[in-house]
């Protein structure tokens, strides 16, 4: 069984940049969750998609966006990056909403 | 939103010792997970415990979810040990999202 897997590893942007990083959630899940991690922090929540419907979201600017795709793999885009938007982000998937989530290796992105 | 404090934040140990890790969450949850995150950003899964006990090898983990905290031992440490332990919770009570809340970590450094 493939767990999440999550493409590119790393990313090179510079300001006012987008970018899109891209998940493929484990086989069987349906719920697909996004987080941001600044270095020396835990992870903050950005956003989750259920059967290809966002269903609720962190603290986070609509400058952050997703989808989700009939195979349930999920992408995260963001627009006009900012310096402070360099972290790791992590992607998990779980079977359904409200159970145990299992993470990907993360994408490492830095701003410039 | 629910808070979460991990205590100690940073953990010296030789090779042999028995640890354990404190979690503290300030509302009820039905969702709380310990990860170890190794050193390339990789959250592993040790234990999806909303309540109760369970034991996984050197590592075994308790929920007291009344008086909301949760525990993380770590019995006989080996380097390989190492790393930034987090839990994380969430509360899901039937619509939205359940994005899970993390603590900031405890840094384990487990000398030989």
């Amino acid at each position: 069984e493939t767990g999440v897997t999550q493409s590119p590893t790393h990313l090179i942007k510079t300001r006012g940049q987008q970018v899109t990083l891209r998940c493929s959630s484990q086989s069987g899940h349906n719920t697909v969750s996004w987080y941001q991690q600044a270095l020396g922090q835990g992870p903050q929540f950005i956003f989750q998609y259920y059967r290809e419907e966002e269903n609720g979201r962190g603290n986070f600017p609509p400058r952050f966006s997703g989808l989700q795709f009939p195979n349930y793999s999920s992408e995260l885009n963001v627009n006009a990056l900012e310096l402070d938007d360099s972290a790791l982000y992590l992607c998990a998937s779980s079977p359904q909403i409200a159970n145990e989530q299992f993470f990907g290796p993360g994408t490492r992105l830095t701003v410039l | 939103g629910i808070q979460v404090e991990q205590s100690p934040p940073d953990l010296i140990l030789q090779e042999g010792a028995n640890s354990t890790l404190r979690c503290n969450f300030s509302d009820s949850v039905n969702n709380l997970q310990w990860f170890h995150q190794n050193p390339w950003g990789q959250l592993i899964n040790l234990f999806y415990i909303p309540s109760g006990t369970k034991q996984n090898g050197r590592l075994s983990a308790t929920t007291v979810a009344t008086e909301r905290y949760s525990l993380l031992y770590i019995s006989s440490s080996q380097t390989t040990d190492s790393g930034v332990y987090f839990c994380a919770v969430s509360m899901y009570s039937g619509g939205g999202a359940d994005g899970l809340t993390f603590g900031k970590g405890t840094h384990l450094i487990i000398q030989p």
